[in-house]
């Protein structure tokens, strides 16, 4: 398949362990936030979104946490599978008419 | 529902060449952006088409161009090749303009040499 990154920062967990994956997004107007993951040969997938109103929203063995005073957001992956290996990237938008804009990804690795 | 499509996925050019990638939204989605995707830049947006209008713009010389057509597919032309050019193109439907959810395709892997 495609090479997503080449350049990704790079995070190594234990199958069974949980996984934080972090960003710093550079807009303090965004109002929306959106968690994307991208297998090898895939597009980007929808993974779980928060707006700005929120701190902390929860999905299926995923939480995000935003923290508005520091501009970071954080995708925590619990019992993290080797499914989950991939680059996650995190989005922002700054409005309804806005674009998203990407950060750079992280690639997680999960070994056995 | 089928997914966003995107043909063809693979493609090789050569410097100075033209080529033309295009873009099947989901069902009942009428915007449609793009992406380019290369490990030094990430993933940054092109533009997006909405009812066959031009509605947002990125950072990108006039080489790149797309159009929408009246049944929300999407074609976007990339003139002059250049090497910097090798990239995977990606598109993204969404229900409404600027949406907040965007669904992706697979992606075209567009080679330079």
């Amino acid at each position: 398949g495609e090479s997503v990154g080449l350049h990704l920062p790079t995070l190594s967990v234990q199958e069974g362990d949980n996984s934080i994956i972090n960003c710093a997004y550079s807009n303090s107007a965004s109002d929306y936030f959106i968690w994307y993951k991208q297998e090898s040969g895939k597009g980007p997938q929808f993974i779980i979104d928060i707006r700005s109103n929120m701190d902390k929203r929860q999905g299926q063995r995923v939480t995000v946490l935003l923290n508005k005073t520091v501009k970071h957001l954080s995708l925590q992956i619990a019992a993290t599978q080797p499914g989950d290996s991939a680059v996650y990237f995190c989005a922002e938008k700054p409005g309804t008419a806005s674009k998203l804009t990407f950060g750079t990804g992280t690639r997680l690795q999960v070994t056995l | 529902k089928a997914g966003v499509t995107q043909t063809p996925r693979y493609l090789i050019k050569t410097r100075g060449q033209q080529v033309t990638l295009s873009c099947s939204p989901i069902s009942g989605h009428r915007s449609v952006s793009w992406y380019q995707q290369t490990p030094g830049q990430g993933l940054q947006f092109l533009f997006e088409y909405f009812s066959e209008t031009q509605r947002n713009k990125g950072n990108f010389p006039g080489r790149f161009s797309g159009r929408q057509f009246s049944n929300s597919r999407s074609e976007m032309n990339v003139s002059t090749l250049e090497l910097g050019d090798s990239a995977l193109y990606l598109c993204a439907s969404s229900p409404r303009v600027s949406g907040y959810e965007q669904y992706f395709g697979p992606g075209t892997r567009l080679t330079v040499t």
